[in-house]
C-alpha cells in the first residue's frame, strides 16, 4: 500500500493563478479531508468528503473547491491564489464509521508546501 | 465550545527527562482523544489515543492521563530521547462526528 499520496511536494504560484493539489489513497477509505497547517495555528479543516460524490465545507473553505468522483481521489483546487493561502496542505483519509467504540485512525499524506507571491 | 486548547506552544527537555504536554476542552460530548506526532517535513501520525472511560493509557514510554471532571488530558513522555523531538498535536472528537478538533500543537525539543 502506498497509503496517502500528494502531489506536488512544493509549488510556487503568483497571485491570481489557479492550480490543483492532488491527493490519492489506496486503502478504500470513505472519509477524506484537506487541512492547511500554519505556524501556531495547528491543523485547520478546509473541506472533507464522506464518499464519492459527497463533499462538505470545513472551518476555512473560502478560496478552495473540491470534488470526489472516485473513492481514491480527492483533489483540492485553488481558484485564484492569494498570499494568504501560503501554507502547508495535508490530505488525510480514514474509515468513516466507528465500530464497537473504536475510532478509525486518520492517515496523512506527506504534504504540499505552497507559496503564493 | 468546540475548541481544544494545548499548552505549552514549545518545550525543551533534557534527554532522559519527562516531557508533559497539556490539553483542555469544553465540549463534554467529546469522547475520543488522540495524540498525533509530526516530524519535520512529514504528515502527522497517530501516536496514542484514549476514551474517557479510563483515566490513563500507557504505550511504551508514552502515557495519556485523562481527567474527565477537569476536562483535561495530557501526554507524558518518559525517558525522553532526541528522536522524540517533533511537534505533538492533541485532538478530540465525538462518536457521532468523526471529524477531529485539533489543538494548536507543541514543538518538543529533546536536548542530548
Amino acid at each position: 500500500n502506498a497509503g496517502v499520496t500528494q502531489t506536488p511536494k512544493f509549488q510556487v504560484l503568483k497571485t491570481g493563478q489557479s492550480m490543483t493539489l492532488q491527493c490519492a489513497q489506496d486503502m478504500n477509505h470513505e472519509y477524506m479531508s484537506w487541512y492547511r497547517q500554519d505556524p501556531g495555528m495547528g491543523l485547520r479543516l478546509i473541506h472533507y468528503s464522506v464518499g464519492a460524490g459527497i463533499t462538505d465545507q470545513g472551518e476555512v473553505p473560502n478560496g478552495y473547491n473540491v470534488s470526489r468522483s472516485t473513492t481514491e481521489d480527492f483533489p483540492l483546487r485553488l481558484l485564484s491564489a492569494a498570499p494568504s493561502q501560503t501554507s502547508v496542505y495535508f490530505c488525510a483519509s480514514s474509515y468513516s464509521r466507528w465500530t464497537s467504540g473504536v475510532a478509525y485512525e486518520q492517515y496523512f499524506g506527506p504534504g504540499t508546501r505552497l507559496t503564493v507571491t | 465550545q468546540q475548541q481544544v486548547k494545548q499548552s505549552p506552544q514549545s518545550l525543551i527537555v533534557q534527554k532522559g527527562g519527562i516531557s508533559i504536554i497539556n490539553c483542555a476542552y469544553e465540549n463534554t460530548a467529546f469522547d475520543y482523544f488522540p495524540w498525533y506526532q509530526q516530524f519535520p517535513g512529514k504528515g502527522p501520525a497517530l501516536l496514542i489515543a484514549i476514551r474517557p472511560d479510563v483515566s490513563e493509557k500507557k504505550e511504551g514510554r508514552f502515557t495519556i492521563s485523562f481527567n474527565k471532571s477537569a476536562k483535561q488530558f495530557s501526554l507524558h513522555i518518559m525517558d525522553s530521547q532526541p528522536g522524540d523531538s517533533a511537534t505533538y498535536f492533541c485532538a478530540a472528537s465525538m462518536d457521532s462526528n468523526y471529524q477531529l478538533i485539533w489543538g494548536a500543537g507543541t514543538k518538543l525539543i529533546i536536548k542530548p
